[in-house]
């Protein structure tokens, strides 16, 4: 029963550039959540996502970030004309429900911008 | 405003020692207290905690929580070098899955 699957697991970009985060959830998971850990800083929220439905953006910069969880395939984190301060990790993690499941993180995506 | 409190931030233990981790939460609409691990990557988890004063038990760790005075305590007994980690505690409302509030962490280092 494979776990929740991130690639790339590192990331090299310029500034300016796009970034592309892919995330599959575990078998069976219907819910998505992106976290982002900065150096030498704390998981801090960034979005939760359900197939083909954003329900709590609440924690995502209002520029240059996005998210999409489609009917098919897996869910993407885009990060456009990326800059120095998104260099981090970003987890994807995955619940089974809502409310009354944990989450299950994946290894993570390093993201350097240079 | 949210506050979510692990101390000590950081021990150093030697192999078989006992530890205990605290987690303190100042949240609105508390529903559960989930503790990870987290090593060089993923945080694995560890424990959710919905009752106040049931322990759960897994092999060499456990957890309780008291939702009374609002906290938590994870154990580690006879630790072993692959114990050392930091280990996160977040706590999970009702309004808002998903959206854990990860306190800081507490780092273990568990020497031969």
């Amino acid at each position: 029963n494979a776990g929740v699957m991130q690639n790339p697991r590192h990331l090299v970009r310029r500034r300016g550039q796009e970034a592309r985060l892919r995330c599959s959830p575990m078998k069976g998971h219907s819910h998505v959540y992106w976290y982002r850990q900065l150096p030498e800083e704390g998981l801090k929220f960034m979005v939760y996502l359900q197939k083909e439905n954003i329900i709590d953006e609440s924690g995502m910069p209002k520029e240059r970030f996005s998210a999409e969880f489609p009917k098919e395939g897996p869910s993407i984190l885009r990060i456009q004309q990326v800059v120095r301060g998104d260099s981090a990790a970003y987890f994807c993690a995955s619940s089974q429900t809502g409310g009354d499941s944990p989450l299950h993180f994946g290894n993570g995506t390093r993201l350097t911008v240079t | 405003e949210d506050k979510v409190v692990q101390s000590p931030l950081s021990l150093v233990v030697h192999e078989g020692d006992t530890v205990t981790l605290n987690c303190s939460y100042e949240v609105t609409n508390f529903r559960s207290l989930l503790w990870y691990k987290q090593e060089k990557k993923a945080p694995t988890f560890l424990f959710m905690l919905t009752s106040s004063g049931i322990e759960k038990k897994s092999g060499r760790l456990s957890s309780i929580l008291d939702k009374k005075e609002l906290f938590s305590i994870l154990n580690i007994t006879a630790t072993q070098t692959g114990d050392s980690a930091v280990y996160l505690c977040a706590p999970m409302t009702t309004d808002s899955w998903g959206k854990l509030q990860f306190g800081a962490g507490t780092q273990v280092v568990v020497t031969p």
